[in-house]
C-alpha cells in the first residue's frame, strides 16, 4: 500500500493570504485526488490532479482558489488561494491504487 | 450519480458487545465499495474493500462488511467491540467501469462510534 507523507499538518493562516499544502506518495500512481473536509463533514473532492497537465475541478471548485500542481507520479501541491475564515477546513490528499490512501490531512484555520 | 447513505450520525456499543455500521449506495452498474476509518486529528484509514465475489468481506482490526446487493447495503461489523474502536466510520462507493471519473470516491457523511467500557 501507498504512504503518504502530506505536510504541513496544521496552520494558522491570516485572511488574504495563501497556504500551499504538500503530498508526496513514496510509490508513482496514476490518481491523485485533494479533498476537504469541514468540521463535523464528510469528505467533499475538489479536483483530480493529473499529472502533467490542469486539474480537472468538481462543481463549485475553480483554478483561482484552488490551484492545484502534479509535476509527476508521486508528488502534488493544493494552494488555498486569497484565505477568508470560510476555508477553514481539513484538506486531504488521496493516492488511488486499488484502493485509495490518504494524507494525514491538513488542518487550517484562517483568522 | 452515485450516493452513500450512513443514516446514524452516531452508534453507541458497549465494549465486547458486536456492533454494525450501516451503509447503503446508489450507483450504475456494479459497485467497489469501501470503509475507511479516521482517528481524531488524522486522515483517513482504509479498512476493508468490496470488489467482486463472496459477499463478506473481512478487514483490518477484526472488522467485516456484508455486501448485500438486494438491499444495495455495505453495513460494517465486528463481532466484540474495543473501546479503541471509538472513531469516525466512512463508507464510500465508486463505479467499476473504467474511464473518466471512475476512481472518484463517493463517501458518506460518516458515523461516530463510540465504545463504552
Amino acid at each position: 500500500s501507498a504512504v503518504i507523507s502530506q505536510k504541513p499538518s496544521r496552520d494558522i493562516c491570516q485572511r488574504g493570504t495563501s497556504l500551499t499544502i504538500q503530498c508526496q506518495v513514496d510509490s508513482q500512481v496514476t490518481m491523485m485526488f485533494w479533498y476537504r473536509q469541514q468540521p463535523g463533514q464528510s469528505l467533499t473532492l475538489i479536483a483530480t490532479a493529473n499529472q502533467g497537465s490542469e486539474a480537472t475541478y468538481e462543481s463549485g471548485f475553480v483554478i483561482d482558489k484552488f490551484p492545484i500542481s502534479r509535476p509527476n507520479l508521486t508528488f502534488s501541491t493544493l494552494t488555498v488561494s486569497n484565505l477568508s475564515p470560510e476555508d477553514s477546513s481539513i484538506y486531504l490528499c488521496s493516492a488511488v491504487e486499488d484502493e485509495a490512501f490518504f494524507g494525514q490531512g491538513t488542518r487550517l484555520t484562517v483568522v | 450519480a452515485q450516493s452513500v447513505a450512513q443514516p446514524e450520525d452516531q452508534v453507541n456499543v458497549a465494549e465486547g458487545n458486536p456492533l454494525t455500521v450501516k451503509c447503503t449506495y446508489s450507483v450504475s452498474g456494479n459497485p467497489y465499495l469501501f470503509w475507511y476509518v479516521q482517528y481524531p486529528n488524522r486522515g483517513l484509514q482504509f479498512l476493508l474493500k468490496y470488489i467482486t465475489g463472496d459477499n463478506l468481506v473481512k478487514g483490518s482490526y477484526g472488522f467485516e462488511a456484508e455486501f448485500n446487493k438486494s438491499q444495495t447495503s455495505f453495513h460494517l461489523k465486528k463481532p466484540s467491540a474495543l473501546v479503541s474502536d471509538s472513531a469516525l466510520y466512512f463508507c464510500a462507493v465508486r463505479p467499476s467501469y473504467s474511464g473518466a471519473g471512475s476512481y472518484q470516491l463517493t463517501f458518506g457523511k460518516g458515523t461516530k462510534l463510540s465504545v463504552i467500557p
